[in-house]
């Protein structure tokens, strides 16, 4: 079964515009970290945001946002004021962590091409 | 502070050979784990190192094997190269054991 879904391969948006990017996940484990990264033509993996599973606040980093909602396990990243920078692939991925503290690997998902629009 | 190094940046090879990926870590980070990324199999997980030991393996054949040196260096081997190995294989540092991963920009293989 899919860890990670992201259910939209591409899309658009109006520079200064919002976008939201879904993100939904699967796991049986208590604690867990949600990341999403932004991947540019270049190839380089950046990261962008961090939420934890026992974080009761939203996480936010300048424009990103996510939109954590255990219940239905979802964790959509928010864009504010889109630039034309921002075009690129973006990839949600979740870290499992065993009661030990040890992590286990980052599963992605497909991820999700943002084209920001002039 | 220096990020994530991987060399070389691009290669090309042909099937049957071997090569060798390096990746130095941000200073300070002790694990490092290495993903493959093609356009049909997404962002796949090959290894994890933590103070030179292997401490997560993906679901790679054996010809996949990688190593970290003391100084939290580490490299990974593809032996007797297939088309499908083409890639770009990451490599991420983090700090602990579950902290965010930091990437390095990727070694891009060509297999002919």
């Amino acid at each position: 079964a899919q860890k990670i879904t992201q259910t939209q391969p591409g899309m658009f948006v109006q520079e200064k515009e919002a976008v939201t990017l879904d993100c939904t996940y699967d796991t049986s484990d208590q604690s867990y970290g949600l990341f999403w990264y932004k991947q540019p033509s270049s190839g380089e993996m950046i990261f962008l945001i961090y939420q934890g599973s026992y974080d009761e606040q939203n996480a936010t980093e300048g424009r990103y946002s996510l939109n954590f909602q255990k219940a239905r396990k979802s964790a959509n990243l928010v864009i504010s004021a889109s630039q034309l920078g921002d075009s690129a692939m973006y990839f949600c991925a979740m870290r499992e962590l065993s009661t030990s503290g040890s992590a286990r690997q980052l599963t992605f998902g497909s991820g999700t091409q943002l084209t920001v629009l002039p | 502070k220096a990020g994530v190094t991987q060399t070389p940046r691009y290669l090309i090879k042909t099937r049957g050979q071997q090569v060798t990926l390096s990746c130095s870590p941000i200073s300070g980070h002790r694990s490092v784990s290495w993903y493959q990324q093609t356009p049909g199999q997404g962002l796949q997980f090959l290894f994890e190192y933590f103070s030179e030991t292997q401490r997560n393996k993906g679901n790679f054949p054996g010809r996949f094997s990688g190593r970290q040196f003391s100084n939290s260096r580490s490299e990974m081997n593809v032996s007797t190269l297939e088309l499908g190995d083409s890639a770009l294989y990451l490599c991420a540092s983090t700090l602990g054991l579950s902290g965010e991963l930091f990437f390095g920009e990727g070694s891009r293989l060509t297999v002919l």
